[in-house]
């Protein structure tokens, strides 16, 4: 059974830094590309970034650019996210999801999501 | 970049009725088009990728269609367990997620 589980979250100051993990079991996680998708609090989704199977691509929506970092441990499984110069506007559920064909950017499985928090 | 609005933001259906929901492209996308239903509390699921392929698992009652900048998803006798919110997405590189679509029981 594939799974994903985020941890990571919490609550931080603007400015500051924060990383996110997503530890993948149930299938072969360095055959897949990876992603994060957020969720501000009542509103729609939206995708943030991604990695490629071996790590050696990467993609991040303009708002995160030089900001956050996606990377990827294919040995321990686990995909992250270092967010860094955190601002109010990226108060979000991120959540962490599979690559249902490589390259597609089409999410089939997702993690439950954490939380994460700007505020002072 | 590529803007994809739906429409409406919330409908109200009574179980047993066909719904259908829209989302329509700024610019043309092929069939590169999927959609996800996000019920209260869960994270998203795929339902519909390429516009018209029924994701595994998914009841035959969801079905997608469309190409280029208009699309839709319908549900046939909408049961009570499909409320929820649906969501279209663009596919491949900068991937863009629709506002939503909120789809209450009455």
């Amino acid at each position: 059974e594939v799974q994903l589980v985020e941890s990571g979250g919490g609550l931080v100051q603007p400015g500051r830094s924060l990383k996110l993990s997503c530890a993948a079991s149930g299938f072969t996680f360095s055959n897949y590309g990876m992603h994060w998708i957020r969720q501000a609090p009542t509103k729609g989704l939206e995708w943030v970034a991604s990695i490629s199977p071996s790590g050696g691509s990467t993609y991040y929506r303009d708002s995160v650019k030089g900001r956050f970092t996606i990377s990827r441990d294919n040995a321990k499984s686990t995909l992250y996210l270092q967010m860094d110069s955190l601002r109010s506007e990226d108060t979000a559920t991120y959540y962490c999801a599979t690559d249902y064909y490589s390259g597609v950017f089409l999410f089939d499985y997702w993690g439950q999501g954490v939380m994460v928090t700007v505020s002072s | 970049n590529i803007v994809m609005t739906q429409s409406p933001k919330s409908m109200s259906i009574s179980v047993g009725d066909r719904v259908t929901m829209n989302c329509k492209a700024s610019q043309n996308v092929g069939n590169n088009i999927a959609w996800y239903q996000q019920k209260p509390g869960q994270s998203p699921k795929l339902l519909i990728y390429y516009a018209s392929n029924r994701y595994t698992g998914v009841p035959d009652r969801f079905t997608g269609g469309g190409y280029g900048t208009d699309f839709t998803l319908t549900i046939n006798s909408v049961q009570a367990e499909d409320a929820a919110f649906y969501y279209c997405q663009r596919i491949y590189n900068s991937p863009t997620f629709g506002g939503g679509t909120k789809l209450e029981l009455k």
